[in-house]
């Protein structure tokens, strides 16, 4: 079974600068997250939906950074424009059903630095 | 802040010998607790759960231990090998949403 698959791997921008990341999740997983993790700590969820409605966004800085998953599968988080503290690595996630009822499989993450 | 968080950043613990991770809650209407391990480069991978209507669940070399009183779960792995070595989250579920707290980094001395 194919894993949830994220690209970039890399991606190094000056501040100002756009950039977006693209998530495959797992076939046939309902549910989909967006986690920022910042060196030194644990993953922090930026973005939830449900096939493709939103659950929670509320951590989301909804003044530079976009999500959308068209289609209930494929999604992309947009940052813009990127400000320093936005570097850290991008983590997509999927699951079956919801967070309360099995694990989520998480991709090896988009890791973004801005300069 | 966070509400879930780790007693210690890090762990060295010898080959062959057991190792123990803690981490204490605050959320006492979490039902659900999830432990990862995150090796570098990679993307948290799920160890085991448990549910807040259990104490202790046991996989293979792991045991995770639940104490509702005090608001605290401990990752158990027993005869830890190289491969062991990364870091630990333990996640919880409230309302649906999973939390991660800062993570232990356990090194496995040869």
């Amino acid at each position: 079974e194919a894993g949830v698959a994220q690209s970039p791997r890399y991606k190094i921008i000056e501040k100002r600068q756009s950039v977006a990341f693209w998530c495959n999740p797992i076939s046939g997983h309902a549910t989909l997250y967006w986690y920022q993790q910042i060196l030194g700590q644990g993953p922090k969820l930026l973005i939830q939906f449900q096939n493709n409605g939103v659950v929670d966004d509320s951590q989301l800085p909804k003044d530079r950074f976009s999500a959308e998953r068209l289609k209930g599968v494929d999604s992309t988080l947009k940052i813009q424009p990127a400000k320093l503290e936005d570097s850290a690595v991008y983590l997509c996630a999927s699951s079956l059903q919801g967070a309360n009822t099995g694990e989520l499989f998480f991709g090896e993450g988009s890791r973004l630095t801005v300069l | 802040g966070e509400s879930v968080g780790l007693h210690l950043p890090t762990l060295s613990v010898q080959e062959g010998d057991n190792s123990i991770i803690n981490c204490a809650y605050s959320n006492s209407a979490s039902d659900y607790f999830i432990w990862y391990k995150q090796e570098s480069g990679k993307g948290p991978q799920f160890i085991i759960d448990i549910r807040s209507n259990m104490d202790k669940r046991q996989g293979q070399r792991v045991t995770v231990l639940l104490n509702k009183t005090v608001k605290h779960l401990s990752l158990q792995i027993a005869a830890t090998q190289p491969g062991d070595s990364a870091v630990y989250f333990c996640a919880e579920n409230n309302d649906y949403k999973l939390s991660f707290g800062a993570g232990t980094t356990v090194t496995v001395r040869a």
